[in-house]
């Protein structure tokens, strides 16, 4: 099994640009997890789907982020107009019924 | 909310033991226990569903104590491996969000 796939791995932008991450989660997984990590706050939750279908988007920090899950095989999260402060690295993750969470590799956005 | 994780950091020698704890203010369905190491994503280590039980994982165990809606994650005979920062997570409910403590570093020496 080929694991979470994220792209882009790695991304620098300028405040103000629209950013969009993508994650093709594991198959056969029904739910799938955006997180961000920095320092400061540590691993955070964003928003997660089950079956495709959004459930808690608390996480999501404000109106400029916000994620699609249009099938079963592919997520993103975008983040538009981005700012500094958005700078970390964002995890996607998919997990099946038996709850263990596996994490892609992430992508680690820098905003200028 | 969040859970707390104590200590925030721990150096240990090759071959010594450590314990890290992981504790919620609101009842818990399960805890979940990652491993990351620098520059990499977390990676599974157990799910402790309530109940009370123990799990281990090579010479990592965990404990559950549902009432006390704690969780305690041993390092036996470490190894150098082992380093690593160490995140709990917790459910409240079955299929509801996994929310994460603040992390454990977890350095071992030769």
């Amino acid at each position: 099994d080929a694991g979470v796939i994220q792209s882009p791995r790695h991304e620098v932008t300028e405040m103000g640009q629209e950013v969009t991450l993508r994650c093709k989660p594991i198959s056969g997984h029904n739910s799938l997890f955006w997180y961000r990590q920095t320092m400061m706050r540590g691993l955070e939750l964003l928003i997660y789907f089950n079956n495709n279908v959004p459930i808690d988007d608390s996480g999501m920090p404000e109106d400029r982020f916000s994620a699609k899950m249009p099938n079963a095989s592919f997520s993103t999260l975008k983040i538009q107009p981005s700012e500094p402060r958005d700078s970390a690295v964002y995890f996607c993750a998919s997990s099946s019924h038996t709850g263990e969470l596996f994490f892609g590799e992430g992508s680690r956005l820098t905003v200028l | 909310q969040q859970p707390v994780q104590s200590p925030q950091a721990v150096i240990l020698r090759e071959g010594e033991d450590a314990v890290i704890n992981c504790s919620s203010s609101k009842a818990l369905y399960s805890v979940h226990w990652y491993r990351q190491k620098h520059g990499e994503a977390p990676v599974f280590l157990m799910i402790l569903l309530k109940g009370g039980e123990q799990k281990g994982h090579e010479k990592i165990s965990a404990s559950f104590n549902e009432k006390k809606q704690q969780s305690s994650l041993y390092l036996t005979a470490s190894q150098l491996s082992y380093s690593g920062t160490y995140f709990c997570g917790t459910e409240r409910a079955a299929g509801n969000k996994l929310t994460f403590g603040g992390g454990t570093r977890v350095l071992v020496k030769p």
